[in-house]
């Protein structure tokens, strides 16, 4: 099944832990994106990237990174310098970047830090 | 800057009514596409409609319809005979077709739809 897949779906920190989420798709697109959903708000973008070994930052990318090595794999790590980083993620891709494409969204990894 | 706005953050109806959800954009730019998502409980958001800007067309997808209108900067959606299976949250969103904007989407704060038997 063509999809976009994301682990863990439940992950717990500690503080001052850097965390890394993982997010592939095997629908051959060029675009990824990371979002971030906060309870009662809209999807605020973290990072995207338009093509392998590129990505640009979002809205929100502060304490937050990424790498796009592979087409099919952008992981985002939290690191501890996200202020205040339990929220739900969502990964998603889209053919391309060009705007006028829909994305595709993973089932999200719900990040609580204890 | 762009910007989606919807204004109701729930709405209850019992199943068999019919629902409408606002959605108003603000931007600039005079080419755009508007596009809504439905996030059922499970979380992952699931793509309904696309409307480009040039296209102010109506449209009807079974019981799901979309009303498209520049001249107000809406772009409501309507469930028609709700059912159970609709309750979720539906964002509206935006994308603009500028260089530094391709790509990027912006959400509204979305509207949770409560529909009970």
């Amino acid at each position: 099944d063509g999809g976009i897949t994301q682990s863990p779906k439940y992950l717990f920190r500690k503080e001052g832990q850097n965390v890394t989420l993982s997010c592939e798709q095997n629908l051959n697109h060029d675009a990824m994106y990371w979002y971030r959903q906060d309870p009662g708000q809209g999807l605020r973008l973290i990072y995207y990237s338009q093509i392998v070994n590129d990505f640009q930052k979002g809205d929100i990318a502060e304490g937050y990174s990424v790498s796009r090595e592979k087409k099919e794999s952008f992981p985002l790590t939290v690191t501890s310098a996200q202020k205040n980083p339990t929220a739900f993620y969502l990964c998603a891709s889209s053919i391309d970047d060009r705007g006028h494409s829909e994305q595709f969204f993973g089932p999200g990894t719900r990040l609580t830090v204890l | 800057a762009q910007k989606v706005t919807q204004a109701q953050t729930e709405i209850s109806v019992v199943e068999k009514e019919d629902v409408t959800l606002d959605c108003v954009y603000e931007t600039r730019d005079t080419t755009y596409y508007l596009f809504w998502y439905k996030q059922p409980p499970s979380g992952e958001l699931v793509f309904l409609i696309r409307r480009n800007s040039f296209d102010e067309q109506n449209e009807i997808s079974g019981r799901y319809s979309w009303n498209f209108q520049k001249s107000t900067s809406s772009f409501n959606f309507t469930i028609t005979a709700s059912q159970v299976v609709d309750s979720a949250v539906y964002f509206c969103a935006l994308s603009l077709l500028t260089t530094d904007s391709w790509g990027k989407l912006q959400f509204g704060a979305g509207t949770q739809v409560v529909v009970t038997p």
